[in-house]
């Protein structure tokens, strides 16, 4: 079975440019997640979708940051215009159904703001 | 905003020992699990445990779980050179939420040969 796959693996970014990054989960699963992962920290979680429904997106900084997942399979993560702050490391994760409690988790996408 | 904290922030063992970390938690849960994390990688789930189960095993992990006190522990037993990586809990809430995972700061793990 293949895993969550997300592409670039690595971008480098000067400050105010715009960047997306693409995730495809596990196939059939419903439920999508991404993440940011700040050095040193723990992941957060920015939007999880459901099918192609958001379910959750309390910590998406909405002025600066777009997701969709239009036909309920791949996902593109979107910031424009980038800061400082953003760099991190990007997850996607999927899980079976929102219900379900195993999140499969890509490799991520490095992000560094210059 | 982080639920939980491990502490542990950082372990270095020998390899052959035992590893213990621990998670402390702020709100009621449905479940906790515990990840891993390896240098530069995506996170891998290890194991989940219950609100209602105290104790779970999965090979050479034992994952222990206290409600009353809000904290768990994850034990790794005859640890090996590739258990060197970051060990996350997450907490899924009791209410709402959906499947919203909540991370922890992490414990870094130090398996040495």
């Amino acid at each position: 079975e293949a895993g969550v796959a997300q592409s670039p693996r690595y971008k480098i970014i000067e400050k105010r440019q715009s960047v997306a990054f693409w995730c495809n989960p596990i196939s059939g699963h419903a439920t999508l997640y991404w993440y940011q992962q700040i050095l040193g920290q723990g992941p957060k979680l920015l939007i999880q979708f459901q099918n192609n429904g958001v379910v959750d997106d309390s910590q998406l900084p909405k002025d600066r940051f777009s997701a969709e997942r239009l036909k309920g399979v791949d996902s593109t993560l979107k910031i424009q215009p980038a800061k400082l702050e953003d760099s991190a490391v990007y997850l996607c994760a999927s899980s079976l159904r929102q219900g379900g409690d195993t999140q499969y988790f890509g490799p991520g996408t490095r992000l560094t703001v210059l | 905003s982080q639920q939980g904290e491990e502490d542990p922030q950082a372990l270095s063992i020998q390899e052959g020992e035992n590893a213990t970390m621990n998670c402390s938690y702020k709100t009621s849960i449905n479940n906790l699990q515990w990840y891993r994390q390896n240098s530069g990688r995506g996170l891998v789930h290890l194991i989940l445990i219950r609100s209602n189960e105290r104790e779970k095993h999965s090979g050479r992990l034992r994952v222990t779980l206290d409600t009353s006190k809000k904290s768990s522990s994850l034990l790794i037993t005859a640890s090996r050179a590739a258990d060197t990586a970051s060990y996350f809990c997450a907490t899924r809430p009791s209410t709402g939420g959906g499947n919203k995972l909540t991370f922890g700061t992490g414990t870094q793990l130090k398996v040495e040969l």
